[in-house]
Formats: structure tokens, sequence, C-alpha cells
């Protein structure tokens, strides 16, 4: 079975600065992972995914975050993060074969000061 | 990307009567829909996982006679809570993923419905 784990439940920056949200996961098969951002009163969308090849994927909206096999992490960065940045993160993981579900991390909210 | 809709977006039932919610996908045929559970604060649990024309897969502790699932179709899926008590309130969530070979490593969120049990 595949679990996440997001090390931090909230995180506050200022405005403009940089931020890293951590994700670090379990699994004894390959996996597919995936970062989802939900803001307030709206549902989940994908932010960004690693499938396979370059281990470092990007958004559309400046959000990074790089693949590292050696210490299961897929941790998300943004070098200067926006008032609308403040949303809740969450990282998800499952098995690159089959028909399987999503599993979540239990999300960390990111809160931009401005 | 794709789109799921789910109906209604919010409830408000009385305890002991049973509240349906719809998840459609409205652009793509899915032939796995997934219902989520989501506690204020806290992540997404997984309750079920259904595959059109067949018995949905419950998870371990989730009642599989009081959260009833039904994909009768390509593009839609029901969760009905059987005689709702406050407890079974909370933001369900629905996500449908396309057949394999047509983008089935993603999978596409409804909105949400928040459940009120008074």
């Amino acid at each position: 079975a595949q679990s996440v784990t997001q090390l931090d439940s909230q995180v506050p920056v200022f405005e403009e600065a940089p931020v890293e949200l951590r994700c670090n996961y379990s699994s004894s098969v390959s996996v597919y992972l995936f970062w989802y951002v939900q803001y307030p009163n709206q549902g989940l969308q994908l932010l960004l995914k690693y499938l396979s090849g370059s281990t470092l994927v990007e958004s559309i909206n400046g959000f990074e975050a790089e693949f590292n096999k050696s210490q299961t992490s897929f941790h998300l960065r943004k070098p200067s993060v926006h008032i609308s940045d403040t949303a809740e993160y969450f990282c998800a993981v499952r098995k690159n074969s089959g028909n399987t579900p999503l599993v979540f991390g239990k999300g960390t909210r990111l809160s931009v000061i401005a | 990307g794709a789109v799921v809709s789910q109906h209604p977006s919010w409830v408000i039932c009385k305890s002991g009567t049973s509240v349906k919610i719809e998840c459609r996908s409205l652009d793509f045929q899915a032939t796995t829909m997934f219902w989520y559970r989501q506690f204020p604060k806290q992540s997404l649990m997984l309750m079920a996982t259904s595959n059109e024309g067949s018995k949905a897969t419950y998870e371990q502790g989730v009642e599989k006679d009081k959260f009833l699932i039904n994909h009768a179709s390509l593009t839609l899926s029901t969760l009905t809570v059987t005689s709702a008590h406050p407890e079974d309130s909370s933001f369900y969530i629905c996500s449908a993923r396309p057949p394999q070979g047509a983008g089935e490593d993603e999978q596409f969120f409804g909105p949400g419905t928040r459940l009120t049990v008074l």
C-alpha cells in the first residue's frame, strides 16, 4: 500500500517570499506523484504531476516539484508567492499500473501574508 | 481538463433521512469513479471505488449499507447516504477517471457536496 506524509500542516509566508511544501511518500512499487490545490470553497485542481522522465515538473503558475526517488520525496516549491496562492495543497500518490485510486496526504495550508 | 460535476453542492437534512449525491463526468466517459470524504482541515479519505456496471469496492471501515453507490452509466455515479446522522456530516467529493489508454493517469475531481445532518 502507498502512503503520503506532508510534514507541515500550516505554512505562513510573506508575499513574494519563496516557499517549499514538503511531501514524502512510501511505496514498495513504482508510483505516479501529484500535487493538487484546493482553494476555499472549491474542488481539487491538479497543480502538477510526475509520471516519468524528467524529475523536475512545473506548473503554469510558477510552482515546481522535484521527484527524488532516493529520498522518496516530491516537494513543491515556488520562488515568489502571491496572495492568490493561499490555499490547501495536497500531495497524492498512486501505483503506476492498474486502476488504483489516489492516496492523499493530510494537506498543507499555505497562507500568504501581505 | 475534463469536467466533473456534483449535485447538489450542499444539502441540509434531518437525522434519519436519506440523501442522494450525483456525480457526472461531463465531457468524457468514466469507467471508474471514486468517492472520497473530507473532514474539516483534514485530507480526503477514500470511501469506495465504483466501476461502471459492477458493485462498488468499499474501503475498510466504510459501511456499504450506509453509503450506497450506484454507477449505472459511464457518466453517472450516485452516492446515497441512508438514514443519515449528524456524524455523517462532511464534505463528499467524487472523482472520475477516463478509460485506460485515454489519459488514465489522471483523476478529475468534482467540486464536492457539503452535507449537514441536523
